[in-house]
């Protein structure tokens, strides 16, 4: 069975920098977009990009892009979100997904999410 | 970027009725829409695709429906352990753009 499993929540300070992982388990992680989604408190889902570990290519949301990065290492099927200088509207739960072309590109495998909490 | 609207945002409905949200987008997405899932405190769960194809193991009392820019979710009777907040999103061009959510609530 495919699983994605996120690393912990974390608590950051305005400025500082942060990668979260995003493991695939089982087959074909290579083969597949994964995507990230945020969700801040209290509100909706939104679709932040997506990469295809096979060869990395990346789409972002223009509304993010330049404000984090999304990377893949396919020798160990995680993909990563970064972010270089955290703001505290940052503060937000983020789900990494599998985009599943063979289901109308729906997001059909969720990890549980990575909280990340940015105060001073 | 294509924008969804849905609607209701909330809604309250007794255990049994039959209950509907729509979808609409900004502009043609043909059949690429998709229908999520959401309960408090887990992560978003697909249950349609395509519009109208249900994800494996979801039960037959959900349904979707519609083409172009219009789009329909229903649950034929609605039951106690359907309380969550449930979400489109298209799949056409990206970004892949999530309506705002709409809320459920038992009466």
């Amino acid at each position: 069975e495919v699983q994605l499993v996120q690393s912990g929540a974390e608590v950051k300070k305005p400025g500082e920098s942060l990668k979260i992982s995003c493991k695939g388990s089982g087959d074909s992680f290579t083969s597949y977009w994964i995507g990230w989604v945020r969700q801040m408190p209290g509100k909706g889902l939104e679709w932040m990009g997506i990469i295809y570990p096979g060869d990395s290519d990346t789409r972002y949301s223009p509304s993010l892009q330049g404000q984090v990065t999304i990377s893949a290492d396919k020798s160990i099927s995680t993909a990563y979100l970064q972010w270089s200088s955290l703001k505290a509207s940052d503060t937000a739960m983020y789900y990494c997904a599998r985009q599943n072309g063979d289901k109308g590109g729906a997001f059909d495998i969720w990890g549980q999410g990575t909280m990340v909490t940015v105060s001073s | 970027d294509i924008q969804m609207t849905q609607s209701p945002s909330s809604l309250s409905a007794s255990v049994g009725d039959r209950v509907t949200i729509t979808c609409q987008a900004s502009q043609d997405i043909s059949n690429y829409l998709n229908w999520y899932q959401q309960k408090p405190g887990k992560a978003p769960k697909l249950l349609i695709y395509d519009t109208s194809n249900l994800e494996t193991g979801v039960p037959s009392r959900f349904s979707g429906s519609g083409s172009g820019t219009d789009f329909t979710f229903t649950i034929s009777s609605l039951q106690p352990e359907d309380i969550a907040t449930y979400y489109c999103q298209q799949y056409n061009n990206p970004p892949y753009a999530f309506g705002q959510g709409t809320k459920l609530e038992i009466k």
